[in-house]
C-alpha cells in the first residue's frame, strides 16, 4: 500500500454546507492530486500540489478549493456543497524523485450532497 | 486537450482465455502510460506503468505495450481467472496530470 489515507470515507450533507476532505501520506512525496469519478465521466482532476503551499487548478476546479500547509495533508474544500459535487473524490499521490511519476490512489471518499 | 479512449467498454470471457484490452490516446507527445485496475468501491491500484522511451512492461500475466507514433497501449491478460475481474483503465501522463479513459469492465466467468 502506497500509505494513503482519505478521511472522511462516506458522507452525506446538505446543499449549501461547507466540506472538508483530507488526504494524509506518509510517503513524503511532493505531488499530491485531488480527482473525482462520475459515471459517463470517468475520473477528472480538480486540482493538484506539487509543493507545500503549492497549487494548481485542474480541469474542474470550480466550486473547489485546496490548502496543503504540511508535506504530508492535502486539503480539499467545498465552501457551499451542491448537488453536482456528489460524487467520489480520489486522492493520489506520486514521488517524481526518480521522474517515473507513478500515480497511487487512496481508497476514495464517497460524497453525497442533498 | 488530450483524449483517451479505452475499446471495448465492457467485456465478458470465460476463464482461462487471454485477452486484450485497448487504450488510445491523441497526443503522442506523453510522459508515460499507466495502466490501473479498479474493484466495486475500491480506489485504484497501479498495475504497469510504461515511460514513453520504454515499449512494454511486464509483472506476471501481464504485459502491456505502447506505441507512441500511432498512439495505442495495449494490456494483455494471460489465462484470465475470475479474480481479475474488475475495471481496467488507462492514463496518459503528459507532464504530472493524467488524462483517463474511461475504462474496460471486464467480467471472467468460472
Amino acid at each position: 500500500d502506497a500509505g494513503i489515507t482519505q478521511s472522511p470515507r462516506h458522507k452525506v450533507t446538505e446543499t449549501g454546507t461547507p466540506v472538508t476532505l483530507r488526504c494524509h501520506q506518509t510517503e513524503n512525496h511532493r505531488y499530491m492530486y485531488w480527482y473525482r469519478q462520475d459515471p459517463g465521466h470517468g475520473l477528472r482532476l480538480i486540482h493538484y500540489s506539487y509543493g507545500v503551499k503549492d497549487t494548481d487548478k485542474g480541469e474542474v476546479s470550480d466550486g473547489y478549493s485546496v490548502s496543503r500547509s504540511k508535506t504530508e495533508d492535502f486539503l480539499l474544500t467545498l465552501e457551499s456543497a451542491t448537488s453536482s459535487q456528489t460524487s467520489v473524490y480520489f486522492c493520489a499521490i506520486s514521488s517524481q524523485r526518480d521522474n517515473t511519476g507513478e500515480l497511487f490512489f487512496g481508497e476514495g471518499s464517497r460524497l453525497t450532497v442533498l | 486537450k488530450q483524449e483517451v479512449t479505452q475499446i471495448p467498454a465492457a467485456l465478458s470471457v470465460p476463464e482461462g482465455e487471454n485477452l486484450v484490452l485497448n487504450c488510445s490516446f491523441t497526443d503522442s507527445a506523453i510522459y508515460n502510460l499507466q495502466w490501473f485496475r479498479q474493484d466495486p468501491g475500491k480506489g485504484l491500484t497501479s498495475l504497469l506503468l510504461i515511460q514513453s522511451s520504454q515499449r512494454e512492461q511486464t509483472s506476471g500475466r501481464l504485459n502491456a505495450s505502447l506505441d507512441k507514433s500511432s498512439g495505442r497501449s495495449t494490456l494483455y491478460i494471460a489465462a484470465s481467472q475470475p479474480g481479475d475481474s474488475a475495471t481496467y483503465l488507462c492514463a496518459n501522463n503528459a507532464g504530472n496530470m493524467l488524462t483517463f479513459g474511461g475504462g474496460t469492465r471486464l467480467m471472467v466467468k468460472p
